[in-house]
C-alpha cells in the first residue's frame, strides 16, 4: 500500500476553515483517498474518500491534485468539537487482498481554538 | 445503535493471564478487520475475515494471538499469556463486500500489569 505523509500538528481559530493536507505521491492508480478522524480514546470515524474528483458531504469537502499526488481535508467551519487526529490513507475498496493492510500513519492533530 | 460493537470496552488484567474481545459488525458488513492501537500511534492492522474465513494476518498477529469468525458475524479476539507490551486499544472494523468504507467500533482497551 501507498503511504502518506502528514504534518503532526494544526491549529484553527473556531469558525474559520481548516485545511490538512497530505501527500501520496506513491499512490496507485486503482487506490482510493480515505479520511478518517478519531477523538480522543474513541474509534476512527469515517469522513470522506475520493478517487480523483473532489467530494464534497455534509462533513467536509475533500480536494484531490490532478497528478493524485496530494490531497487536502477541508472543514468548512470548524468548531471546537473537530478537535481531534486526523488520518489520510489510501486503499483499493473491494480488494480480496491487503483489504486491511491500510496504512494509517501517525495523522494530523488538529487543535481548533476558541 | 447499528454501529460496529465491541466488548469490553476496557479490560485490566495480570500479565500471563488470557484475554478475550468480541466484536459484532455492521449487521449486512461481510468484511471484519481487527486492528491494534498504542497511544500516540495510528491504528495498526492485525487480521481480516470475509465471512467466517481468514484471509489476511499481519506479522503483528504473533502466536498469542487468535481470532475466529465462527458464522461469518460476530468475531473473537483471544491473547493467550497476556505481556505489558499487548496494553493498547483493540479495534474492530466491519465493511460490505465491496469494501468501500471501513466503519470502525469504538474499541476495547487491555491494560496489562
Amino acid at each position: 500500500d501507498a503511504k502518506t505523509t502528514q504534518p503532526p500538528s494544526m491549529d484553527c481559530a473556531e469558525g474559520r476553515a481548516a485545511n490538512l493536507p497530505c501527500n501520496h505521491s506513491t499512490i496507485s492508480g486503482n487506490e482510493y483517498v480515505y479520511w478518517y478522524r478519531q477523538i480522543h480514546s474513541q474509534g476512527p470515524q469515517y469522513i470522506i474518500h475520493g478517487l480523483k474528483n473532489n467530494e464534497t458531504n455534509e462533513m467536509a469537502s475533500l480536494i484531490i491534485t490532478e497528478d493524485r499526488k496530494s490531497s487536502t481535508l477541508i472543514l468548512p467551519h470548524a468548531t471546537l468539537r473537530d478537535t481531534a487526529v486526523y488520518y489520510c490513507i489510501v486503499r483499493v475498496p473491494g480488494s480480496n487482498t491487503n483489504a486491511g493492510k491500510s496504512t494509517f500513519g501517525d495523522g494530523t492533530t488538529l487543535t481548533v481554538k476558541p | 445503535d447499528t454501529g460496529v460493537s465491541q466488548d469490553p470496552r476496557h479490560k485490566i488484567t495480570k500479565r500471563g493471564q488470557n484475554v478475550t474481545f468480541r466484536c459484532d459488525p455492521i449487521s449486512e458488513h461481510n468484511r471484519l478487520y481487527w486492528y491494534r492501537q498504542t497511544l500516540g500511534q495510528g491504528p495498526e492492522f492485525l487480521t481480516y475475515f470475509q465471512n467466517e474465513a481468514q484471509l489476511e494476518k499481519s506479522r503483528l498477529l504473533s502466536d498469542r494471538f487468535s481470532a475466529e469468525r465462527p458464522k461469518g458475524s460476530f468475531s473473537t479476539l483471544e491473547i493467550q499469556r497476556t505481556e505489558q507490551g499487548d496494553s493498547a486499544m483493540y479495534l474492530c472494523a466491519s465493511s460490505s463486500s465491496s469494501g468501500n468504507t471501513i466503519y470502525f467500533g469504538e474499541g476495547s482497551w487491555l491494560t496489562v500489569v
